[in-house]
């Protein structure tokens, strides 16, 4: 049930692009991402709701597609402070959504100067 | 506005003693949900509580785990009995509203050490 999230692990360059991709056996309901920094809280980023959608703000942006379950997000021009590991959370399609995460095992983002 | 409180931020036990774990979730927010993240790995959903109510506890090991959400004050995660394997980051988040891709605000964590 647990969505699986590829590269497991990225080293970039500062100024250089990254895509992480979420990827559920499931139909899901919404994909969440998230950036956690060592010993902290994880960090909201963005929720996709429909197949096909697109969001982004910033350098920062994802897809949904709901037909492939699965959701990508992009990382362009890549700073320093997008360094972290992110996770997905999916919500699963179910006859009634409580809004319960379950979060992927997470990619590690590291930037460089 | 605070954010979602947690505390203690750290917290260091031995074998076999309880644990408690508090959670004030964010103002106006009444939906709270635990999650637990071992070294390296992912966050893993334990429970899902509304004020006085427990409404998904699927990810809650049978036994020694026990969470509440009462009428007023913070949301406890309790561990009794506690043993290494226990030790972890404990997270709680919080939503205004019933899931349906709300939003999850996250606490900083309780890093709990089992000795």
């Amino acid at each position: 049930q647990q969505p699986v999230q590829s590269p497991q692990a990225v080293i970039l360059r500062e100024g250089e692009d990254a895509v992480i991709n979420c990827s559920s056996s499931k139909a899901l309901y919404s994909v969440h991402w998230y950036r956690q920094k060592h010993g902290e809280a994880p960090i909201f980023l963005m929720i996709l709701l429909k197949g096909g959608e697109q969001k982004g703000h910033d350098k920062i942006s994802a897809s949904f597609n709901e037909k492939k379950q699965q959701s990508s997000l992009y990382l362009t021009a890549s700073q320093l402070s997008y360094s972290g590991t992110y996770f997905c959370g999916t919500e699963i399609k179910g006859r009634s959504n409580t809004g319960k995460l379950i979060f992927g095992q997470g990619t590690t983002l590291q930037v460089k100067p | 506005n605070a954010g979602v409180m947690q505390n203690p931020r750290h917290l260091v036990r031995r074998r076999g003693q309880e644990a408690r774990l508090r959670c004030s979730p964010m103002k106006g927010h009444s939906h709270v949900y635990w999650y637990r993240q071992l070294p390296e790995e992912g966050l893993k959903f334990m429970v899902y509580l509304q004020k006085e109510n427990i409404i998904d506890e699927s990810g809650m090991p049978k036994e020694r785990f026990s969470a509440e959400f009462p009428k007023e004050g913070p949301s406890i995660l309790r561990i009794q009995q506690v043993v290494r394997g226990d030790s972890a980051a404990y997270f709680c988040a919080s939503s205004p509203r019933r899931g349906d891709g709300e939003k999850l605000f996250f606490g900083s964590g309780t890093q709990l050490s089992v000795l």
